[in-house]
């Protein structure tokens, strides 16, 4: 089964500071997705990533497929940002359609 | 665009008693559909998932089922409730798998 893991698992930050969300797993995968749960619930997905580095806006994630590593920045936070980020990677079968999420990150940005 | 729905948003539902959220997606055809189930302070857990009319594949044993009645409905069932499925209930799509999943605005549901 692929273990996820992320860390931390709460972080509070000042408004403007750059933000590192990590993100390891156990088992090569093909790609791996990061989502943002917003306090009522909601899902967004953010990223979907094989290999690099990809930017959105102020969010840039990062993959290094050999050392089964992922990380979500986040630049100039806001309080806005304040959600719980998730990280999720195909499970134990290999199939993309069953994903194994992470625990999540908590993230509060205060003004 | 494609859009999905839940309902309902919220339930409250006593033990024993017969359970029936809906969800559905709207803009596209023959998504893979997906049912997850998040508990309280837990990450999100895969119940379900669909690929087709009547084709469900069940992730883990439990009190819960699921059908898919039309290409673009996917319906999570109980006959009896347990305490134990309180939780936020959310339902997923995408195109391909691997793909990015786009998500439902999610139901709780409390199960007293």
């Amino acid at each position: 089964k692929n273990e996820v893991e992320q860390s931390p698992q709460n972080l509070t930050a000042q408004e403007g500071e750059f933000i590192t969300i990590n993100c390891s797993y156990s088992v090569g995968i093909s790609a791996l997705h990061w989502l943002q749960q917003h306090p009522g619930g909601g899902i967004v997905s953010l990223f979907m990533l094989s290999s690099g580095k990809k930017k959105h806006g102020r969010l840039i994630a990062t993959i290094n497929i050999q050392e089964k590593h992922s990380s979500l920045h986040i630049t100039a936070s806001h309080p806005r940002d304040s959600a719980v980020y998730i990280c999720a990677v195909p499970g134990s079968s290999g199939s993309a359609r069953q994903l194994t999420f992470g625990s999540g990150t908590q993230l509060t940005v205060l003004p | 665009s494609q859009t999905i729905h839940q309902w309902p948003a919220t339930l409250v539902q006593p033990v024993g008693s017969p359970l029936s959220l809906e969800c559905t997606v709207e803009g596209t055809s023959n998504p893979n559909l997906y049912w997850y189930r998040q508990a309280a302070g837990r990450g999100l857990q895969l119940l379900f998932y669909s690929v087709g009319i009547g084709q469900i594949s069940s992730e883990v044993p439990q009190n819960l089922s699921a059908s898919r009645p039309q290409d673009r409905q996917f319906i999570l069932s109980s006959k009896k409730l347990l305490l134990s499925d309180s939780g936020f209930y959310l339902c997923a799509w995408n195109r391909d798998p691997g793909e990015t999943q786009y998500f439902g605005p999610g139901t709780r549901l409390l199960v007293l």
